[in-house]
């Protein structure tokens, strides 16, 4: 059965730092790997899919890698800002479109 | 451009009652899907709609059923509610390729006493 794990389950920065979220996977026969970002009270937005056969997706401030062979992704976060405050999950798929999350990492960027 | 639109967004019932959470979509997306959110065990799907016209079970589907009426809208009804189901619902969507990411609406807070 997959598992997904997201370490640190929180994170408090001060603005401008780069950071780095981490998320792991237990099958490493994936297709994709979502990161989706959650404020308070909304539902989830997609912010990078990285197909199986990329290494890397990037949005802006926004970078995502993927290591099938290792289990692995991270999400890095370049300069952060006060509004960058949120919490990250990640999700990959078992079977077709099913999507399995990890409980996500809350950060808040501090002013 | 709505996207995905979940009503309602509060509701409490009693143990026993029922109700029908609702969920549209205009992105012309054809796969659907419900999720709960609770603390600590993050988002699990209870059941999912790859086209029209098709319902599948996902993880968690028991003291649930779905309805995929049209291409737009699809509902996730609680037939008799226990406390054991009082979590954040979330509808999604998606084009349905293996590779098109979710979109996400803002959730239904449902409270069973």
């Amino acid at each position: 059965k997959q598992e997904v794990t997201q370490i640190p389950a929180a994170l408090s920065v001060p603005e401008g730092e780069n950071l780095v979220l981490n998320c792991s996977f237990t099958d490493s026969a994936i297709y994709n790997l979502q990161w989706f970002r959650q404020d308070p009270g909304k539902g989830l937005t997609s912010l990078l899919l990285i197909q199986s056969s990329q290494r890397e997706q990037t949005s802006g401030r926004l970078n995502a890698s993927l290591d099938k062979s290792s289990g692995r992704s991270t999400l890095y976060i370049a300069a952060s800002q006060p509004g960058d405050s949120a919490t990250y999950l990640c999700a990959v798929p078992t079977g077709f479109q099913k999507l399995v999350f990890g409980t996500g990492t809350r950060l808040l960027v501090s002013p | 451009n709505a996207g995905v639109t979940q009503t309602p967004k509060f509701q409490v019932l009693k143990t026993g009652q029922s109700m029908t959470l609702q969920c549209a979509q205009d992105m012309n997306h054809n796969s659907m899907y419900w999720y709960r959110q609770d603390p600590g065990m993050g988002l699990r799907l209870i059941y999912y709609s790859a086209s029209e016209g098709t319902t599948d079970k996902g993880e968690v589907p028991n003291g649930y059923n779905v309805s995929r009426l049209n291409k737009r809208e699809f509902s996730l009804r609680l037939e008799s509610a226990a406390p054991s189901q009082t979590s954040v619902y979330f509808c999604a969507s998606s084009l349905g390729t293996g590779n098109s990411p979710l979109h996400f609406g803002n959730g239904t807070r449902l409270t069973v006493t």
